[in-house]
């Protein structure tokens, strides 16, 4: 059972143009969460998605970021037009279920995007 | 809403001796914790859980109890390894959409 698989593992993209980042939860989970995390900083909370729904986007930036986790396929944390503070690690993680709050969460090893 | 509050690193010890993390939590209802540890350049990997009140999780040496009364769940390590250097996260889960919230981490730095 592969674990949660994110790529690229490196992104770099130029200002104003757009960053696709991807997780694939493990096999089995419908649950998948966006954390980002800055230099020097913590984990903070952007998404929490299950299949076809968004639960809870308290932590998403209200302009240029976007994210899905359609019926087949990954999840997608889509960023537009990029800008240098949005360089980051981003990490995702898939849990198989919500209900029971003691389940935890496997975290993939994250896309470390550079805006340059 | 939901917050977790770690206490601010970087932590340096030398090998064998003993840790202590501080992680306190304010919550609705009764959150499940986490202690997740992060190793340079990789994602985060569960350390230990508990998921009700006075329940000790512990794991590769590590321990952390689930205080109710003082809304703590601190780290303790009775001797500390080089290998055991990484970032610690106290997370806790719960709240109307159960979604997993994290403190800021600390960095952990062991020395031969």
């Amino acid at each position: 059972n592969a674990g949660v698989m994110q790529n690229p593992r490196h992104l770099v993209r130029r200002r104003g143009q757009e960053a696709r980042l991807r997780c694939s939860p493990m096999k089995g989970h419908s649950h998948v969460y966006w954390y980002r995390q800055l230099p020097e900083e913590g984990l903070k909370f952007m998404v929490y998605l299950q299949k076809e729904n968004i639960i809870d986007e308290s932590g998403m930036p209200k302009e240029r970021f976007s994210a899905e986790f359609p019926k087949e396929g990954p999840s997608i944390l889509r960023i537009q037009q990029v800008v240098r503070g949005d360089s980051a690690a981003y990490f995702c993680a898939s849990s198989p279920t919500a209900v029971a709050g003691e389940a935890e969460a496997f975290f993939g090893q994250g896309t470390r995007l550079t805006v340059v | 809403g939901n917050s977790v509050t770690q206490m601010e690193g970087p932590v340096t010890l030398s090998e064998e001796a003993f840790l202590t993390i501080n992680c306190t939590y304010t919550a609705t209802g009764y959150p499940s914790l986490f202690w997740y540890v992060q190793y340079p350049g990789e994602g985060l990997q569960l350390l230990l859980k508990a998921t009700k009140a006075d329940d000790k999780g512990s794991n590769k040496g590590f321990e952390a109890t689930y205080r109710k009364e003082t809304t703590s769940f601190h780290l303790e390590k009775g001797s500390v390894q080089v290998s055991d250097s990484a970032v610690y996260f106290c997370a806790l889960r719960g709240g109307a959409t159960n979604k997993l919230i994290f403190g800021t981490g600390t960095l952990l730095a062991v020395q031969p």
